[in-house]
């Protein structure tokens, strides 16, 4: 099986911009998270989605947003970007629930800059 | 919520040690602890995973170990590589219904030749 793809893998943004990632996880796996990656903080939950639906949600503004489609593809939306969006951005797809000790499956991530 | 504390931050030892990471956890309930490995430029990949229902597991040269009663879980990794350099984190999920997977902050491990 393929594994997650997640693109594009960088980006270069200004700040008040907007940006889109997109994620397609593994074939058969329903269950697709996003995470933030920055030095110092680790891993944040940003959101999670199961059947088109956001399931779970971490501690961020309201300017991160997500949304999944039949496919199980999933794209997550930052709106007026600011400097400390500057991160990577993981993607992670589970067969049905990764909460419930399913291994997660992470793709390579999206780097994303804030100028 | 869940709340995972992983130390050191970082770790570095000879070619041919051993390596030990430590994670301690909030939620009692919590009952799936895994841990992943990321190589520079790449996602983190699971390496090692157990639960609450069992004390230890090996895999070959990595180990986990589990403390339930302390909220405790390490990572053992002996006769260590340098492909073993990497940043590794501990996580722990299961408390019930859909929670959030919760993870530690990371640990990088440089080996020395």
């Amino acid at each position: 099986k393929a594994g997650v793809t997640q693109t594009p893998r960088y980006l270069i943004k200004t700040r008040g911009q907007q940006v889109t990632l997109s994620c397609s996880p593994i074939s058969g796996h329903r269950s697709v998270s996003w995470y933030q990656q920055t030095p110092g903080q680790g891993l944040q939950f940003l959101f999670e989605y199961f059947s088109e639906t956001q399931r779970n949600k971490g501690n961020f503004p309201g300017r991160f947003s997500g949304r999944q489609f039949s496919n199980s593809r999933s794209e997550m939306n930052v709106s007026t970007l600011e400097l400390g969006d500057s991160a990577l951005y993981l993607c992670a797809s589970s067969p049905n629930n990764p909460g419930q000790g399913e291994t997660q499956y992470f793709g390579p991530g999206t780097r994303l800059l804030v100028l | 919520g869940e709340n995972v504390e992983q130390h050191p931050s970082t770790l570095s030892v000879q070619e041919g040690d051993s390596a030990v990471i430590k994670c301690t956890y909030s939620d009692s309930a919590s009952n799936y602890f895994p841990w992943y490995k990321q190589e520079l430029g790449k996602g983190p990949q699971l390496i090692i995973d157990i639960r609450s229902n069992v004390g230890e597991k090996k895999d070959q040269r990595i180990a986990v170990t589990l403390n339930k009663t302390a909220k405790h879980f390490s990572l053992h990794i002996t006769e260590t590589q340098p492909e073993d350099s990497a940043v590794y984190f501990c996580a722990a999920t299961g408390s019930g219904g859909y929670q959030k997977v919760t993870f530690g902050i990371g640990t990088k491990l440089q080996v020395i030749p």
